[in-house]
């Protein structure tokens, strides 16, 4: 039973480069989530997608930063034009519902991370 | 704004030491606290907590909340270097945004042989 997937778990761009970060989620998981984690800092949410909709992204940045999860294929969360500040921890996650944490069925389950280094 | 505060930030044992490490926290709308386990990698689920009192066990871990002073400890006992991980306490809370988790920083605990 494969867990969350994520690609690349390393990368790295240069300044104003774009990156391009996927997410598979687990089988039968319809409900992805992307958090954020800076050095020495806990994870921040970003974003909330179903399949071809977002659902909640109040946790994105408003510029450079999107998401989507189209109805074929991982989920993606691009960043344009990165800038240092943008290098940090990318955490995917899923649940098979909407409601995270409602009951142990129901738990959010992250996959390993991308981590972004910008130089 | 909600806020979860883990102490300590980070904490070195020896092998066959006691941990407790603290997750305190200020909601609106509490729904469940949820501790994970971080090894580099993905966080691991360990325990989700959603009444006072009522202990949560699995091994050498174990967990409770208070949801009268706002908090939750993770005790594990007979530490082994295995144990050595980041420590994340999240919450969740009702309403609206009942997906969202919470994070604290985390505990960094490092167990030495």
């Amino acid at each position: 039973n494969a867990g969350v997937m994520q690609n690349p778990r390393h990368l790295v761009r240069r300044r104003g480069q774009e990156a391009r970060l996927r997410c598979s989620p687990m089988k039968g998981h319809s409900h992805v989530y992307w958090y954020r984690q800076l050095p020495e800092e806990g994870l921040k949410f970003m974003v909330y997608l179903q399949k071809e909709n977002i659902i909640d992204e109040s946790g994105m940045p408003k510029e450079r930063f999107s998401a989507e999860f189209p109805k074929e294929g991982p989920s993606i969360l691009r960043i344009q034009q990165v800038v240092r500040g943008d290098s940090a921890a990318y955490f995917c996650a899923s649940s098979p519902s909407g409601a995270a944490g409602t009951a142990t069925g129901n738990t959010i389950y992250f996959g390993e991370g991308s981590w972004l280094t910008v130089v | 704004e909600d806020k979860v505060v883990q102490s300590p930030l980070s904490l070195v044992v020896h092998e066959g030491d006691t941990v407790t490490l603290n997750c305190s926290y200020e909601v609106t709308n509490f729904r469940s606290l949820l501790w994970y386990k971080q090894e580099k990698k993905a966080p691991t689920f360990l325990f989700m907590l959603t009444s006072s009192g009522i202990e949560k066990k699995s091994g050498r871990l174990s967990s409770i909340l208070d949801k009268k002073e706002l908090f939750s400890i993770l005790n594990i006992t007979a530490t082994q270097t295995g144990d050595s991980a980041v420590y994340l306490c999240a919450v969740r809370t009702s309403g609206g945004s009942n997906y969202k988790l919470t994070f604290g920083k985390g505990t960094l605990l490092t167990v030495n042989p």
